[in-house]
């Protein structure tokens, strides 16, 4: 069982550059979710998704971008690398159902130089 | 806004030792409250979940919480805690229609074996 995979696990970028961190679940949940997790700060909505097509920021959603093109994928995207963008991100997607928990992925620990 | 508090930054523990953790929530609507851990280096991984009904959950790996509504409490406990259990524990509570978690900076705990 896969559940939600992230892509890459780690990566190092230069001030400026862009990547895409990729997120992907084979559970056929609707709503998807993009978290930053900074020391002692537990973690902070980037975006979500209720389903394919539609988007909604977040609590921190500034220097990010997401699109859900399908059920399975949501990417983040990050433009133009800031060191306040170093963090590890977190891809989670839960059913449209109230009471069912949130499944996370490993994780993408990014850090900007 | 919704928030959640977690009271301990770090706990230190030996093992035997009993745990509770506390945690306080803001909302005053439905309740769907959750504590997650995450041992080092992996992703966020349900220890329990309440939505309604009987307030002490029982979790896995022996963890429970008590839900005291007056208090806007969700506390996590364990009578007798192990060196595996060191990890970072995050309480958090479902938020809005969105589904998003809103979560607590999180309580580190360390076990002395």
């Amino acid at each position: 069982n896969a559940g939600v995979t992230q892509t890459p696990k780690f990566r190092i970028l230069k001030i400026g550059q862009s990547m895409t961190l990729q997120c992907t679940q084979d559970m056929n949940h609707n709503y998807m979710y993009w978290y930053r997790q900074d020391p002692g700060m537990g973690l902070k909505l980037i975006y979500y998704s209720v389903g394919a097509g539609i988007t909604d920021k977040g609590e921190v959603p500034n220097g990010y971008n997401v699109s859900r093109s399908t059920t399975e994928d949501f990417p983040l995207r990050l433009e133009l690398a800031a060191p306040s963008q170093t963090s590890v991100y977190f891809c989670a997607s839960s059913s449209r159902v109230i009471n069912q928990p949130q499944h996370f992925g490993d994780g993408t620990r990014l850090s900007i130089l | 806004a919704q928030s959640v508090s977690q009271h301990n930054h770090h706990v230190i523990l030996s093992e035997a030792a009993s745990l509770e953790l506390g945690c306080n929530y803001s909302y005053g609507g439905t309740v769907n409250l959750f504590w997650y851990v995450q041992y080092p280096g992996q992703h966020l991984q349900l220890l329990l979940k309440y939505f309604s009904g009987d307030p002490l959950v029982k979790g896995i790996k022996g963890f429970e919480a008590e839900f005291i509504k007056s208090k806007f409490s969700f506390n996590l406990r364990k009578p007798s805690v192990q060196w595996s259990d060191t990890a970072e524990y995050f309480c958090a509570s479902k938020g809005g229609s969105q589904g998003n978690l809103i979560f607590g900076k999180g309580t580190k705990l360390s076990v002395k074996p």
